[in-house]
């Protein structure tokens, strides 16, 4: 299958940074990139769809002047979580989609201190 | 817009059974259908997945049915194996740039 990378794998900052996490697809080209949150024992929470060129769409109860994404090219979109608080910790997971098939980055775990 | 139920929540086994996960799904529009295995940390992976114009469909010991009638979609695993323990999620999606909705994951643990 497609590959999709993700960086930092695990990032740890302080209350009121920000942190910037890039997702990308290695060996395709992928207009849509989706990004999700998963609290542990649950499922995945999309927070937004990601098109090359464009605005992201956010889903509902998703802040998006706090949730930063940019997709300036079809092999890349990060999301930059600003003013990061305690409760923004949690494990981020990035998408790509080729075709039909829709496979994952590795994930970043963020832990805010 | 769409909406994934999955059941059960937790699935215990014991080595060389089979089990099975089941899914509905609400939006008769949605034509494809994957199943993804996530342990714990790390990626969910695909695993398998069926698209609308097939009832069923195998690799080795997972199978995946789809009733359209119905709107269910299963998940098979036989002769389960330890390393078969993970959290296992169904999703539906039907075109463009729709994103996949998820269900809420079923928790396979796999008795030695």
């Amino acid at each position: 299958g497609a590959v999709v990378s993700q960086h930092p794998s695990r990032v740890i900052c302080k209350s009121g940074t920000s942190v910037k996490i890039e997702c990308r697809s290695l060996d395709f080209q992928a207009t849509t990139m989706f990004w999700y949150r998963q609290f542990p024992k649950q499922s995945l929470m999309l927070m937004a769809t990601s098109n090359e060129g464009s605005k992201a769409t956010y889903e509902q109860g998703v802040e998006k002047d706090k949730f930063l994404i940019n997709h300036a090219s079809l092999t890349l979109s990060t999301l930059t979580v600003t003013s990061a608080h305690p409760e923004d910790s949690s494990f981020y997971i990035c998408s790509a989609r080729q075709d039909y098939e829709q496979y994952f980055g590795p994930g970043t775990r963020l832990t805010v201190t | 817009g769409e909406n994934v139920e999955q059941h059960p929540s937790t699935l215990s086994v014991q080595e060389g059974d089979s089990a099975v996960i089941k899914c509905t799904y609400s939006d008769s529009a949605s034509n494809y259908f994957p199943w993804y295995k996530q342990e714990l940390g790390k990626r969910p992976q695909l695993i398998i997945d069926i698209r609308s114009n097939v009832g069923e469909k195998k690799d080795q010991r997972i199978a995946v049915t789809l009733n359209k009638t119905a709107k269910h979609f299963s998940l098979h695993i036989t002769e389960t194996q330890p390393e078969d323990s993970a959290v296992y999620f169904c999703a539906a999606f039907y075109s463009g740039n729709t994103p996949l909705v998820f269900g809420k994951g079923t928790r396979l643990s796999v008795i030695a």
